[in-house]
C-alpha cells in the first residue's frame, strides 16, 4: 500500500534554529498538507498545498512557516526561528482530489523537540 | 470552546466486547466525517466515514453514527480486539471548505485487555 514517508522520525533542536522537516507524498498525489499534534493535544491543520502554492492556511502558520514542494518528490515544512511551543509532531498528509468528502493519508510523522 | 488537556478520556474494554466510542460537534456546517485511529508512534489512519445525508455507516467491525440534531458522532468496534489498542480521533470537514482541512477532536484512548 502506498505510503507517505516523513524524515526524520525525531529531530531535537535549539531554540533560534532553522529546522526543515520533509516529507515524501504518495506519488500521483497533487494535495499535500501539514498537521502538528503538541503532545496530549488535538491534531491541528497547519497548511494546505497544490499547484505549487499554498491554497489555505491556519493563524498558527505565521511567517515564521514556509512549505515548498523543491521537486518532485518531496514537501517540506521550514521553521525559521524555532520556538519552545512549537515542539510538537508534525504529520504530513497528500490526498489525490480536493474537495469535501475525501480523506487522505497520513505520514507517521516528525517529532520536533526544541530545547 | 476547545477542549485541551494532557490527558485522554480512556475507555478500557475486554478483549471481544464491544466498544463504543463517541464525538461531539460543534459546527452546523461539517459536512463530511472520518473516524482517525493512531497507534502510538503513527500517523492518523483512515478508518471509516460518513457524510451528512446518512445517519449510518457499517465497515468491516466497526459502525459509525451520526446524529445531525445533537451533532454526535459515534463509534462502534465489534468484537475488540487487542490490536484495536489505539487513539481514536473523529475529524469533521466544514461545508465550503475547497481543500481538505480537517478538525479533528480531542481523541480517546482505547484500551483492550486480553
Amino acid at each position: 500500500e502506498p505510503e507517505v514517508t516523513q524524515t526524520p522520525s525525531h529531530q531535537v533542536t535549539q531554540m533560534g534554529q532553522e529546522v526543515i522537516l520533509r516529507c515524501v507524498p504518495i506519488s500521483n498525489h497533487l494535495y499535500f498538507y501539514w498537521y502538528r499534534q503538541i503532545l496530549g493535544q488535538k491534531v491541528e491543520f497547519l497548511v494546505s498545498f497544490y499547484n505549487n502554492e499554498i491554497s489555505e492556511k491556519s493563524e498558527i502558520f505565521d511567517d515564521q512557516f514556509s512549505v515548498e514542494r523543491p521537486d518532485g518528490s518531496n514537501f517540506t515544512l521550514k521553521i525559521r526561528s524555532t520556538k519552545l511551543e512549537d515542539s510538537a509532531m508534525y504529520f504530513c498528509a497528500s490526498s489525490d482530489r480536493a474537495g469535501a468528502n475525501y480523506g487522505y493519508t497520513f505520514g507517521s510523522g516528525t517529532r520536533l523537540t526544541v530545547v | 470552546g476547545e477542549s485541551v488537556g494532557l490527558h485522554l478520556p480512556t475507555l478500557s474494554v475486554q478483549e471481544g466486547d464491544n466498544s463504543i466510542i463517541n464525538c461531539a460537534y460543534s459546527n452546523s456546517a461539517s459536512d463530511y466525517f472520518i473516524w482517525y485511529k493512531q497507534e502510538s508512534g503513527k500517523g492518523p489512519q483512515f478508518i471509516i466515514d460518513i457524510r451528512s445525508n446518512m445517519d449510518k455507516r457499517q465497515g468491516q467491525r466497526v459502525t459509525v453514527l451520526l446524529n445531525k440534531t445533537v451533532k454526535h458522532l459515534s463509534l462502534q468496534i465489534a468484537a475488540t480486539q487487542p490490536g484495536d489498542s489505539a487513539v481514536y480521533f473523529c475529524a469533521e470537514n466544514r461545508n465550503g471548505d475547497n481543500f481538505n482541512k480537517f478538525y479533528f477532536g480531542s481523541g480517546t484512548k482505547l484500551n483492550v485487555k486480553p
